[in-house]
């Protein structure tokens, strides 16, 4: 089993619709970070939690640790949403461990 | 411009002859890190170093080795690659405790 794990693995949906991705882990973290992998390859790092909920436009992430689960929440999807969305758990100082990434579709 | 810069971008090479990929960083952040992308294995930690001499090993070092002389390069080293090594490879780095880490534009590495 491994340690991060995101669901769904696909996400496809239509332009405006409210989308949530989630991540859970099973190991102790100190922080949690979302990526946002573009169809070209490039890696966009979008949050990093260690508590509670950020907001950066119509991207919002929240995290619980005491049930060790983070989502990631987009408002108001557009196609240039579309791209994988990928959860990445921060162990001891800097040890990253991903999740296996969320492929999204937002049509038109 | 905050970069992190990686090279070569795209390489195919044979196996058994020694290649390295290069990364460099002008943010003067302590972190820096490798790690490769593989097709239902998703991204996986290489090595990563705290600091100038500091590097440890992360999930999966074989066949690999890197150094930290300089803050702001952190080269990845493939001694005699392998056709297993094929991947696509991205550098990244972060201030220590920072919120935001920089991923390099990726590398992708073909051994035949």
């Amino acid at each position: 089993k491994n340690e991060v794990e995101q669901s769904p693995q696909n996400l496809t949906a239509q332009e405006g619709e409210f989308i949530t991705i989630n991540c859970s882990y099973s190991v102790g973290i100190s922080a949690l970070h979302w990526l946002q992998q573009h169809p070209g390859g490039g890696i966009v790092s979008l949050f990093m939690l260690s508590s509670g909920k950020k907001k950066h436009g119509r991207l919002i992430a929240t995290i619980n640790i005491q049930e060790k689960h983070s989502s990631l929440h987009i408002t108001a999807s557009h196609p240039r949403d579309s791209a994988v969305y990928i959860c990445a758990v921060i162990q001891g100082a800097q040890k990253l461990v991903f999740g296996q990434g969320t492929r999204l579709t937002i049509n038109p | 411009e905050a970069q992190v810069t990686q090279n070569p971008r795209y390489l195919i090479t044979v196996t058994g002859k020694k290649l390295t990929v290069t990364c460099s960083q002008n943010m003067n952040h302590e972190y820096m890190s490798w790690y490769r992308q593989d097709p239902g294995l998703g991204l996986r930690q290489i090595y990563y170093s705290m600091n100038v001499e500091v590097t440890d090993k992360g999930d999966v070092p074989e066949g690999y080795k890197v150094s930290r002389k300089e803050k702001r390069n952190f080269p990845l080293i493939l001694e005699s690659p392998s056709p297993n090594q094929t991947s696509l490879y991205f550098c990244a780095s972060s201030m220590t405790g920072g919120n935001t880490i920089y991923f390099g534009e990726g590398s992708w590495l073909t051994v035949v």
